[in-house]
C-alpha cells in the first residue's frame, strides 16, 4: 500500500465549479500535512498547510481527519488558473528529540483542468 | 522570498559519466533535500541533509551520493550515470523549527537525460 494515495484524476470541470480532492495516508504517526500545487513542467509550490481544525484560504478549504487518516481539499468557484496538479503531502512524526527533519512523503498528485 | 537555485534546467550526459547537480539556497535553511520525479511515480526522496556535513538516505539512494560542505549548497552526484537515472531532479530546502509546519521550498528542477 502506498504511504499517500490520491485519485490521479484527471478532473475536468467548468469555470465556477466546486471540486474536491481526497487523500489517504497509511502512517498513523504522520504529523504535518500540506497541499502543494505543481504547474506543468514547473516545481511544486506550497498551496496551504492542513490543520486539525480545518482551515480556509480564500476559495480553498482543507480538512484533516486523523481518525480516518484522510485529508481533503475543496476548491470553490474554480478559475482557469487553478488548472494544475495538486499534491497531497505528509511528514512523519518528529524524532524523540522533537526536531523534525522535515521529510515529506508525496502522493502522486491529482490533475485538475478547469475549462471555460 | 526564498530562492532555491539549481545549476541547470536541462542537462544531457552519457552513460558512465559522473554527473554533478548543484543546488543553492539563500535563506540559511538547515534542511535540504534531493528528489526525483517520474511519471506515475510522483516525487521520491533520494537523499536529505539536516545540517552542514550531515546526510541521510531517502527512499531511493542507490546510484547516488551527496555532499553538503556549506550550509547553502547541497550537491547530488551520480557516480556512474545510467539510462534509468533519466528524470526530473528537484532540490528543496526548509527551515528547521520544532513543532511548526515548516514547508519545503523547491528549485525550478533539472531535467536530466542520460544517453
Amino acid at each position: 500500500r502506498k504511504e499517500v494515495e490520491q485519485d490521479p484524476g484527471p478532473f475536468n470541470v467548468p469555470e465556477g465549479a466546486t471540486v474536491a480532492f481526497n487523500c489517504t495516508y497509511s502512517n498513523s504517526a504522520s504529523q504535518s500535512f500540506f497541499w502543494y500545487r505543481q504547474d506543468c513542467r514547473k516545481e511544486p509550490k506550497l498551496l496551504m498547510s492542513v490543520y486539525s481544525s480545518g482551515n480556509e484560504d480564500g476559495r480553498f478549504t482543507a480538512q484533516l481527519n486523523r481518525a480516518s487518516q484522510y485529508i481533503s481539499l475543496l476548491i470553490r468557484d474554480s478559475k482557469l488558473s487553478d488548472s494544475a496538479t495538486y499534491l497531497c503531502v505528509v511528514t512523519p512524526r518528529t524524532n524523540a528529540g522533537g526536531t523534525s527533519y522535515g521529510k515529506l512523503t508525496f502522493g502522486q498528485g491529482t490533475i485538475l483542468t478547469v475549462h471555460p | 522570498d526564498v530562492k532555491v537555485t539549481q545549476s541547470s534546467r536541462y542537462l544531457v550526459k552519457r552513460t558512465g559519466e559522473k554527473v554533478f547537480l548543484e543546488c543553492v539556497q539563500d535563506m540559511d535553511h538547515e534542511n535540504m533535500f534531493w528528489y526525483r520525479q517520474d511519471p506515475g511515480l510522483g516525487l521520491r526522496l533520494i537523499y536529505f541533509s539536516y545540517d552542514v556535513k550531515m546526510k541521510e538516505k531517502g527512499d531511493i539512494p542507490e546510484g547516488y551520493s551527496v555532499s553538503r560542505e556549506k550550509k547553502e549548497r547541497f550537491s547530488l552526484i551520480l557516480e556512474s550515470a545510467s539510462t534509468n537515472q533519466t528524470s526530473m531532479y528537484l532540490c528543496a530546502s526548509r527551515r528547521r523549527r520544532q513543532g511548526l509546519n515548516q514547508p519545503q521550498h523547491f528549485g525550478d528542477g533539472t531535467r536530466l537525460s542520460i544517453l
